[in-house]
């Protein structure tokens, strides 16, 4: 695709939940990132992948939360066990580049909402 | 990791020029210094980078001092298109995160 892309776009679970967040990145790129984003506040950085090595978790804020990149491109990033403090828009961004430091192309977030 | 530090809001006018400055006293040598734009309900979109003196692009220019503790972003003839949180990173050196502030949420008046 032309760009990077993210489903669902909205996902709205009571808590308890387990969730899954699909990023598509842009073909070729060899980074992708996840951050989570709260109302009014910066994107914060959850985790990296260069291909399919997790180079990078240390941003995950519990054990609830899992990501993986098992081929090196569609990036999975799951939560179990939903708690309303993780209502937030999760922003995948991939880059061409190996290393950090190159453009990032962020998709348009899952926005969840846990209640 | 460099933080960064930047007004939390600016308002101008259209046909303005903007500048909004970052510091990033902390700045290691492989640094670089990128500025994302991000508008409501959307992820954030790459404006510029560099990593000394002056970059220039056809939507903004960078400017770097000597010593790369601080950046100046620089917007000519801003419009209201241009009402949005810009942010301010430092890294891709040898880190493997980029690091977001809070933002400078710029509003631009008619």
């Amino acid at each position: 695709g032309a760009g990077v892309s993210q489903s669902p776009r909205y996902k709205v679970a009571k808590r308890g939940q387990d969730v899954a967040l699909r990023c598509d990145p842009i073909s070729g790129h060899v980074s992708l990132f996840w951050y989570q984003q709260a109302l009014g506040q910066g994107p914060e950085f959850l985790t990296y992948f260069q291909n399919e090595a997790q180079l990078d978790k240390s941003g995950l804020p519990s054990d609830r939360f899992f990501a993986e990149r098992p081929e090196g491109s569609v990036s999975t990033l799951k939560i179990q066990r939903t708690q309303q403090e993780d209502s937030a828009v999760y922003l995948c961004a991939s880059s061409f580049l190996g290393r950090v430091g190159g453009e990032l192309f962020f998709g348009e977030g899952s926005r969840l909402t846990v209640l | 990791l460099a933080k960064t530090t930047q007004p939390i809001s600016m308002d101008s006018y259209e046909g303005q020029e903007v500048n909004i400055t970052c510091s990033h006293n902390n700045i290691a040598t492989n640094d670089y210094i990128t500025w994302y734009q991000q508008f409501p309900s959307q992820g954030p979109r790459f404006i510029i980078q560099g990593y000394k003196t002056k970059v220039t692009n056809e939507v903004a220019s960078l400017f770097i001092p000597a010593d790369r503790k601080s950046s100046t972003l620089s917007l000519p003839r801003v419009s209201l298109s241009d009402t949005a949180v810009y942010y301010c990173l430092v890294g891709g050196g040898n880190t493997d995160k980029l690091i977001f502030g809070t933002g400078t949420r710029l509003q631009v008046f008619p």
